[in-house]
């Protein structure tokens, strides 16, 4: 049982590049996430999907978009990267009631 | 909207002390959710402890404890008998319902606790 995963580990990109980071949870949940953290500040919500077939905005989710593949997987996209999305991304899932989420190990993405 | 405020940006701890971590938080919905999370320096979000707005009694994990005052607005971590390895961040979040189901989670800033002999 992995829980969340979460590839790549590190990126490098040059401004305008694309790229897409990949999620999976192997715990059933029918929610996931995706969520920035920057220095000084808690998570940012970027979207989400509260079921498999929907997705929607968070908090900043400008400059980004997703994907519900299936149960398992939500992955996140940078069209055209810029310095200002340098930060460390983390995707999670949890389902419905309490409302707990679990998270990935994080992908530490540095925009040159 | 919903708002978790952590005033501690940094806080120390002798071994084996008690340490309290202070949160506060503000919103309109009737029901909502409080949970503390971990974050080693190794990165990653462990989940420790939640609070329901509607539980009658504090919630407790180990040596961690919840001290919710529902008045005052106040979520407080209490961490009994520290050790070395509960150095860290530690986020303080806010449940709140999204559109269609699941939960969003609202971070506040952290308080960097760092153990010392």
């Amino acid at each position: 049982n992995a829980g969340v995963t979460q590839t790549p580990k590190f990126q490098v990109l040059k401004t305008g590049q694309s790229m897409t980071l990949q999620c999976a949870q192997d715990m059933n949940h029918n929610s996931m996430y995706w969520y920035r953290q920057d220095p000084g500040m808690g998570l940012r919500l970027i979207y989400y999907s509260a079921s498999e077939g929907t997705t929607d905005k968070g908090e900043v989710p400008n400059g980004y978009n997703v994907s519900r593949l299936n149960k398992r997987e939500f992955s996140l996209r940078l069209e055209s990267a810029a310095p200002s999305q340098t930060s460390v991304y983390f995707c999670a899932s949890g389902l419905a009631g309490r409302g707990e989420q679990y998270f990935g190990p994080g992908t530490r993405l540095t925009v040159t | 909207a919903q708002k978790i405020t952590q005033t501690q940006p940094g806080m120390f701890v002798q071994e084996k002390e008690a340490v309290t971590l202070d949160c506060t938080y503000d919103t309109s919905d009737p029901s909502y959710g409080l949970f503390w999370y971990k974050q080693p320096s190794s990165g990653e979000m462990i989940f420790l402890i939640y609070q329901g707005s509607y539980d009658q009694q504090n919630a407790t994990e180990g040596r961690y404890s919840l001290n919710f005052q529902k008045a005052r607005k106040s979520a407080n971590l209490v961490i009994s008998a520290s050790q070395l390895g509960d150095s860290a961040m530690y986020f303080c979040a806010m449940r709140g319902l999204v559109t269609g189901g699941g939960n969003k989670l609202t971070f506040g800033t952290g308080t960097q606790l760092k153990v010392e002999l």
